[in-house]
């Protein structure tokens, strides 16, 4: 069954950590995303690729990394976590050139930095 | 680039009333309007879309109405339950756009 999955759901770490939070798809789509979501709800675009060895900064200033080697894969990096980092960040993923069909969400990881 | 607003931003309804959630956009180029439903500790889950080739779509207790002249298009849900509690977010794209714009959300409780 073609889906997005990103792991973990649920990560508590300590300040000054590096963490990864993994996305991978398999639909193979080329275009895929990262939101943060604050707790208001509202949806921040912080990164987003057209496809491998593509990426792209979104409209959300983010102290955090990606990387696009793989098609399937795109995750993002922390190299030292704050509390200010504490979110809901979601991976999402769409067919290049499809401009009007819907995006497929991750379940999101729910980051908690102490 | 486009703007979209959503609003309300909460919403309370009893079990079996309608709920209507609005949008606007300020790109006369986007043209495909897709609707996401978020439930608790889930992404946001398509539930409905609409182009603008058409003026309004209908999927069992949920509808979409767009209005390309006044550029707003809305969320109709009939007869709603306990399990339509959700966040709903609204999207606007076109052609010439690099991603989808997100509306800020509006969380639906339906109270029984």
């Amino acid at each position: 069954e073609a889906d997005i999955y990103q792991t973990p759901r649920y990560l508590v770490i300590g300040t000054g950590k590096k963490i990864t939070l993994e996305c991978s798809q398999t639909m193979g789509h080329d275009k895929m995303y990262w939101y943060q979501q604050d707790p208001g709800m509202e949806l921040h675009l912080i990164h987003y690729s057209y496809g491998v060895n593509s990426t792209e900064k979104g409209d959300l200033s983010s102290e955090s990394t990606v990387s696009r080697i793989r098609t399937e894969h795109f995750p993002l990096t922390l190299e030292s976590a704050r509390p200010s980092h504490t979110s809901q960040y979601l991976c999402a993923s769409s067919e290049l050139g499809a401009w009007d069909y819907g995006y497929t969400f991750g379940s999101g990881t729910r980051l908690t930095v102490v | 680039g486009e703007n979209v607003e959503q609003h309300p931003s909460t919403l309370s309804v009893q079990e079996g009333d309608s709920a209507v959630i609005k949008c606007t956009y300020s790109d006369s180029a986007s043209n495909y309007f897709p609707w996401y439903k978020q439930e608790l500790g889930k992404g946001p889950q398509l539930i409905i879309d609409i182009r603008s080739n058409v003026g309004e779509k209908k999927d069992q207790r949920i509808a979409v109405t767009l209005n390309k002249t006044a550029k707003h298009f809305s969320l109709h849900i009939t007869e709603t339950q306990p399990e339509d509690s959700a966040v709903y977010f609204c999207a606007a794209i076109g052609d010439n756009n690099n991603d989808m714009r997100f509306g800020a959300g509006t969380r639906l409780t339906v109270k029984p």
